[in-house]
């Protein structure tokens, strides 16, 4: 059964720094890897969605890259700033089963 | 506006009480499922469909149903609810199934 893992469970940085969050999942026959940002008491935003046959994607300030033969993905956020902070969710869809996410890595970019 | 739309946002109820949580969307998605966030477990999925007619279960579906008579509209069922379902419930929708999801805001369920 698929298993998502997410490290680590919560970051801090100060504004400015470029930082990694990391996603593995155990088994690589995936369609697509998202990722997605979850504000306290809000619902998910879909950031970025990476298709199997994909390497990356790229939206702004941030880059996700997706390595299926080593079941890793990872968000790259360029210079960080506070309205970043957030949860951080990636989840791997999977032919005929459900959807699985991630626990999350909560980010803090300090001022 | 582009969205997925949940209500109630808030609900609390007592154990046994039939329940309904409303969900729809409005860009002709075919793919809509219903998804439970509780701390340290995550978010789980409890039910999806593919188009009208078509649900299937997802990896937590025991004590919920669903149905799907249109393709707007994925209402979350809970026929004699119990204090484990208490939860954070959100539903989401997607072009296909391996397209971007999009969520609803979220609907915080208290049972008593």
């Amino acid at each position: 059964k698929q298993e998502v893992t997410q490290i680590p469970a919560a970051l801090s940085v100060p504004e400015g720094e470029n930082l990694v969050l990391n996603c593995s999942f155990t088994d690589s026959a995936i369609y697509n890897l998202q990722w997605f940002r979850q504000d306290p008491g809000k619902g998910l935003t879909s950031l970025l969605l990476i298709q199997s046959s994909q390497r990356e994607q790229t939206s702004g300030r941030l880059n996700a890259s997706l390595d299926k033969s080593s079941g890793r993905s990872t968000l790259y956020i360029a210079a960080s700033q506070p309205g970043d902070s957030a949860t951080y969710l990636c989840a791997a869809n999977q032919a005929g089963t459900a959807l699985i996410f991630g626990k999350g890595t909560t980010l803090s970019v300090s001022s | 506006e582009a969205q997925v739309t949940q209500n109630p946002r808030y609900l609390i109820t007592v154990t046994g009480k039939k329940l309904t949580v409303t969900c729809s969307q409005n860009m002709n998605h075919e793919y809509m499922s219903w998804y439970r966030q509780d701390p340290g477990l995550g978010l789980r999925q409890i039910y999806y469909s593919m188009n009208v007619e078509v649900t299937d279960k997802g990896d937590v579906p025991e004590g919920y149903k669903v149905s799907r008579k249109e393709k707007r509209n994925f209402p979350l069922i809970l026929e004699s609810p119990s204090p484990n379902q208490t939860s954070l419930y959100f539903c989401a929708s997607s072009l296909g199934y391996n397209g971007k999801l999009f969520f609803g805001s979220g609907t915080q369920l208290s049972v008593l």
